[in-house]
């Protein structure tokens, strides 16, 4: 019962490198999500995806792209990581008609 | 716009003593609200959620929240702090019939022995 898997659990990357972190879930949710967290800002949503097909800009944008694959799997793309991408990233889905949001177990990216 | 604000980004409390951390929202639709914790290191747990159904919820490891709609509050209390509540908690808001789910800046509760 792994519920929501992200991959991979830490990285380092160097400016301008880019990167895809991965995300995949086994519960059959329709809607999925990429949150960044920072120290005092506490997660701010930068993509999600509301069903397979879709996605939808949240806050924090800029820098990112996603990809969401298939009704399992969505990806979070850092085409020059910079460091002010330096974060840890979640994951979370949702089933349709449900309430609350699962979550992964987080990325840790430092971006040198 | 739903928003979420804490107020509070560190509180400390003695061992047995009451825990009570705030959370104020705002949502243009009755709004569905959630408390999660965060140990160090770890994802994000939810602990207790507010849907329409009962205003006072309770949750795991003795955690309840009581939505006031009049205060646009759901706060967070516990009537005896233990060691092991020492995390952060993220209050969030997601208005019903819509896919964003907003977080809270979060609070730090420290437990002093």
């Amino acid at each position: 019962n792994a519920g929501v898997t992200q991959t991979p659990k830490f990285q380092v990357l160097k400016t301008g490198q880019s990167m895809t972190l991965q995300c995949a879930q086994d519960m059959n949710h329709n809607s999925m999500y990429w949150y960044r967290q920072d120290p005092g800002m506490g997660l701010r949503l930068i993509y999600y995806s509301a069903s397979e097909g879709t996605t939808d800009k949240g806050e924090v944008p800029n820098g990112y792209n996603v990809s969401r694959l298939n009704k399992r799997e969505f990806s979070l793309r850092l085409e020059s990581a910079a460091p002010s991408q330096t974060s840890v990233y979640f994951c979370a889905s949702m089933r349709a008609g449900d309430t609350e949001a699962f979550f992964g177990q987080g990325t840790r990216l430092t971006v040198v | 716009a739903q928003s979420v604000t804490q107020l509070g980004s560190h509180v400390s409390v003695s061992e047995g003593a009451l825990v009570l951390l705030r959370c104020n929202y705002s949502s243009s639709v009755p709004p569905y609200l959630f408390w999660y914790v965060q140990y160090p290191n770890q994802g994000l747990q939810l602990l207790l959620k507010y849907t329409s159904a009962a205003t006072l919820v309770k949750g795991i490891n003795g955690f309840e929240a009581e939505f006031k709609k009049s205060e646009t509050s759901f706060h967070l209390t516990k009537p005896s702090a233990h060691m092991s509540d020492a995390a952060e908690y993220f209050c969030a808001v997601r208005e019903g019939g819509y896919q964003k789910v907003t977080f809270g800046t979060g609070t730090k509760l420290q437990v002093i022995p």
